[in-house]
């Protein structure tokens, strides 16, 4: 099983601050997605990095995948109480036809 | 268009019974796969299913079951529960399964409890 482990687990910030959050793994992964996840709903897929040293951005918030493909990160600049949630890294399992989830970072924005 | 569907929202039930959770995917999407999502934890694969036939199983005992039907529906089932099966249950929907990075769009999740 390929294991990704996301840091930190909690984040309490306020309003305007910038942040980074991280996924780890010791294996190397074709591709990492990004989730963000608000209290009694679904994961809602975010972003899709595929090429080691990718770098895509989504309005204030910036995701890079790393050189080797191992490891994301994920970079919110003044961030927003509509921010809040818990955010989810995940890879395809060594079949492909699972999504393999790090435990998330719960992130709560303050105004 | 509507999103992936799922029912119902919440279920009580009691150790020992057993559950049917429905999923309806996102019209063109022909595969559907499950998660459970514990408290405090990612979701972790149980199924999936692409054209009817079962293409991946997780690490879950043979008391959690599913189908998929001809109209891309599914169905999770669950007997003999235990309070350890106390989650959100997810299903996802995409178009195909696939290797790498294809998208999965989950829906809202059935949140069972068992006492």
């Amino acid at each position: 099983t390929q294991l990704l482990e996301q840091s930190p687990q909690f984040l309490s910030i306020q309003e305007g601050e910038n942040l980074t959050v991280y996924c780890n793994s010791s294996s190397v992964f074709s591709s990492l997605q990004w989730y963000r996840q608000e209290p009694g709903e679904g994961p809602v897929l975010l972003v899709t990095v595929v090429t080691g040293g990718e770098v895509k951005k989504l309005k204030r918030l910036t995701f890079q995948f790393g050189d080797a493909r191992k490891d994301s990160s994920l970079h919110i600049t003044a961030a927003q109480p509509g921010d809040t949630g818990l955010y989810l890294c995940a890879g395809p399992s060594d079949s492909g036809y699972a999504l393999n989830f790090g435990k998330g970072t719960s992130l709560l924005v303050t105004p | 268009d509507a999103g992936v569907t799922q029912s119902p929202t919440h279920l009580i039930k009691t150790r020992g019974q057993h559950v049917t959770l429905r999923c309806s995917p996102i019209s063109g999407h022909k595969s559907v796969s499950w998660y459970q999502q514990v408290l405090g934890q990612g979701p972790q694969f149980i199924f999936q299913y692409y054209e009817k036939e079962e293409r991946g199983r997780g690490n879950f005992p043979d008391r959690f079951s599913a189908r998929q039907f001809p109209n891309y529906s599914s169905e999770l089932n669950v007997n003999a529960l235990l309070l350890g099966d106390s989650a959100l249950y997810l299903c996802a929907s995409s178009f195909r399964p696939g290797q790498g990075a294809y998208e999965q769009y989950f829906g809202p999740g059935t949140r069972l409890t068992v006492t």
